[in-house]
């Protein structure tokens, strides 16, 4: 099971919105309403922002959305803001057995 | 409040073995899917092993099937990761998780393994 693809790093200014995506299969990403979305700064553990590819956990703010389209899923960050700067990964769903598969990361990065 | 507390990790030669233990509370641990998932170092996460309420059911990513397993004690609330074999390329910390949704609601703060 290969990593979903994400870029590398995206970066905007405060206030700006940026959008990550995260490129999967038709097997996994594609076929399955089980995408996830984890924020992580250095040294910590990472913190689920977006589960089943849209829904906010309580305490989320607003400002985290999720969306999928076909075999890619996006975590769109807007009113950017300087807290937001860290790493964050996807992760779905990938059928079999029971098996999940993360996405290679993105830094952000709040110019 | 859900509180994951990961140790067991160190320094282990190449071919050794050692055991991850994760001690869970504030929630019905019994019936929660539970997860390992590593993170070698300046790498990505990887999702590694889940375990079912009961532990009869149990998966595995297939670069750690055959020398890792999992399993879990529901009356001491703990969540175990047997790792054998052990290669350098398995050095990461290890993470334990709950799974709510399909997801990885609660973490722990991860133990690092050096192989």
């Amino acid at each position: 099971q290969s990593a979903l693809t994400q870029p590398a790093s995206v970066s905007g200014s405060p206030g700006q919105s940026i959008t990550i995506s995260c490129t999967g299969t038709s097997s996994d990403v594609g076929f399955y309403n089980y995408v996830s979305w984890y924020q992580q700064y250095p040294g910590k553990a990472p913190k689920l922002m977006i589960y089943g590819v849209s829904k906010r956990p309580s305490g989320i703010s607003n400002r985290f959305s999720g969306s999928k389209s076909g075999n890619t899923a996006s975590l769109t960050i807007s009113g950017l803001q300087a807290e937001d700067e860290a790493d964050y990964y996807c992760c779905s769903y990938a059928g079999g057995q029971l098996h999940f598969v993360f996405g290679t990361g993105t830094k952000v990065t709040v110019l | 409040e859900v509180q994951l507390v990961e140790s067991g990790g160190g320094l282990v030669q190449p071919g050794g073995s050692l055991r991850l233990s994760c001690a869970a509370s504030g929630f019905t641990f019994s019936t929660s899917w539970m997860v390992w998932v590593r993170q070698a170092p300046g790498k990505g996460l990887e999702w590694l092993a889940n375990i079912g309420p009961g532990g009869s059911v149990t998966n595995f990513v297939d670069s750690v099937w055959g020398r890792f397993s999992i399993s879990r004690d529901d009356a001491e609330n703990s969540l175990y990761l047997q790792m054998d074999s052990l290669r350098v390329e398995d050095t990461a910390i290890y993470y334990c998780g709950r799974d709510v949704d399909w997801s990885t609601a609660y973490w722990g703060q991860g133990t690092l393994v050096t192989v």
